[in-house]
């Protein structure tokens, strides 16, 4: 079984909303990692988590804030939004962040910011 | 130079016939190499990992991977209406902690 799951499908919010998206797998991977893709353009990778510790930040500002509450979930925070922050968010995970581990993609959250 | 490079699309072929999908990449240090399958509003699926020279070889797709000429592809034989999407390569880079670099990806079209 290779599932990642997301919630929600869909997000809508204002800018002046805060809300969270919800990632999980329970393949007992230990690298999560959280990505953003617009229209037409491939993911831009926003952050790593590797054994529930952030190993990456891609400069990500700081209205995104990512938490890995335990091993098996992974959110990600949102609050104070722009209108461009609007894209496909999503989740992966992979056995380990070795250079050779497959990350397997959860179905995305489709998120609009009004 | 861009770190990954696919060719442009849209690529358009017939039912039946072979697709080609080619990616290059500037990094030597590049040690594992993916191809995923993206259908419009939906994620990226895995469709074929390669990590040593050669080919593999999945059903109706086969990898080829050239180190020396940086070069990875992906081959699909007997195309179908249902192979339409884009295709991302993606490279995982030694000691970048998991990132994986995606190419811009190229659309194909299978037209019946």
């Amino acid at each position: 079984d290779t599932e990642v799951t997301q919630t929600p499908k869909h997000l809508v919010m204002g800018m002046t909303n805060k809300k969270s998206l919800k990632c999980e797998q329970h393949m007992g991977h230990r690298a999560m990692y959280w990505y953003k893709q617009k229209a037409k353009k491939p993911p831009e990778l926003m952050f790593v988590y590797s054994y529930e510790k952030l190993s990456i930040n891609e400069s990500v500002p700081s209205r995104f804030s990512p938490e890995c509450p335990n091993s098996s979930l992974l959110n990600l925070h949102l609050h104070a939004l722009q209108p461009e922050d609007s894209a496909l968010y999503l989740c992966a995970s992979s056995q380990d962040r070795e250079g050779s581990d497959t990350q397997y993609f959860g179905p995305g959250t489709r998120l609009t910011v009004l | 130079q861009k770190e990954v490079e696919q060719n442009s699309g849209p690529l358009s072929v017939p039912e039946g016939a072979i697709a080609s999908l080619n990616c290059t990449y500037s990094d030597r240090g590049s040690q594992s190499f993916f191809w995923y399958r993206q259908y419009s509003g939906k994620s990226p699926e895995l469709i074929m990992s390669i990590y040593s020279n050669g080919d593999k070889e999945d059903g109706r797709f086969t990898a080829q991977l050239n180190k020396a000429s940086q070069y990875v592809s992906l081959l699909i034989r007997d195309s179908q209406p249902s192979d339409s999407a884009t295709y991302l390569c993606a490279v995982n880079i030694y000691n970048q902690g998991g990132k994986l670099i995606f190419g811009q990806g190229t659309e194909l079209s299978v037209k019946p």
